[in-house]
């Protein structure tokens, strides 16, 4: 059962722009979404996330969105970078354990 | 580095043989979690240990498949007659558990080809 899902499998931007990465799911018990970045032959690194009780959340470049009545995240890279350029999972979980990834979204930010 | 490790990074072996891979967490970190990845898609949870109890399997954990994390600190994944199927990354993470939300830090995965 796909609770997680990021339907753009691949996303193309020049650098400098912005970068837009969607991810839904379906468990309204999600309360806490997290966004990993992964390089080939690398594991997943964290990223940025976000609870439930707040609706936006900014790290440097990055910032994810959630709009929980739509079952909606977001990760918005502004200004993306070459080295951007990796494949993104929108995680998800609920009671803090059982963690629950999209398919995954491969950026490419194009010098 | 004190980051999540796990050993070997590659695994080639025969159909029916048994394999066993090995996950050292983060020190502090009294979570820890094993996951599997497959092309093309997200990785999915197989198990996960608080200390050295396991608290949680998926089905996706056959009975080939046992976890084990004996004194808390590092855990061990053993694939029994292995089927090429079990071909994937697999992957460990931990996370300490004290928080509401608690982030968990993934190693970097053994790849296992089952041939």
């Amino acid at each position: 059962d796909q609770q997680v899902k990021q339907n753009s499998p691949s996303l193309s931007v020049q650098e400098g722009r912005i970068s837009i990465l969607n991810c839904d799911y379906t468990n309204s018990m999600f309360d806490y979404f997290l966004w990993y970045k992964k390089y080939p032959a690398e594991g997943p690194t964290f990223l940025i996330s976000i609870s439930s009780i707040k609706d936006k959340n900014e790290d440097g470049r990055f910032t994810v969105f959630l709009n929980k009545s739509a079952k909606h995240l977001s990760l918005h890279i502004v200004p993306s970078q070459p080295g951007d350029s990796a494949v993104y999972f929108c995680a998800a979980s609920s009671d803090n354990n059982d963690m629950r990834f999209g398919a995954g979204t491969r950026l490419t930010v194009k010098p | 580095d004190t980051g999540v490790s796990q050993d070997p990074r590659h695994k080639i072996t025969k159909r029916g043989q048994n394999v066993t891979f090995r996950c050292d967490p983060i020190s502090e970190h009294n979570r820890l979690y094993w996951y599997r990845q497959t092309l093309g898609q997200g990785p999915e949870f197989l198990t996960y240990f608080q200390n050295e109890a396991q608290l949680e399997k998926s089905r996706l954990l056959s009975d080939r498949f046992s976890a084990e994390r004996p004194k808390g600190s590092f855990s061990t994944l053993e694939i029994q007659r292995t089927e090429q199927g079990d071909s994937a990354m697999y992957l460990c993470a931990s996370s300490l558990a004290l928080l509401a939300w608690d982030t968990q830090y993934f190693g970097p995965g053994t790849r296992l080809t089952v041939l």
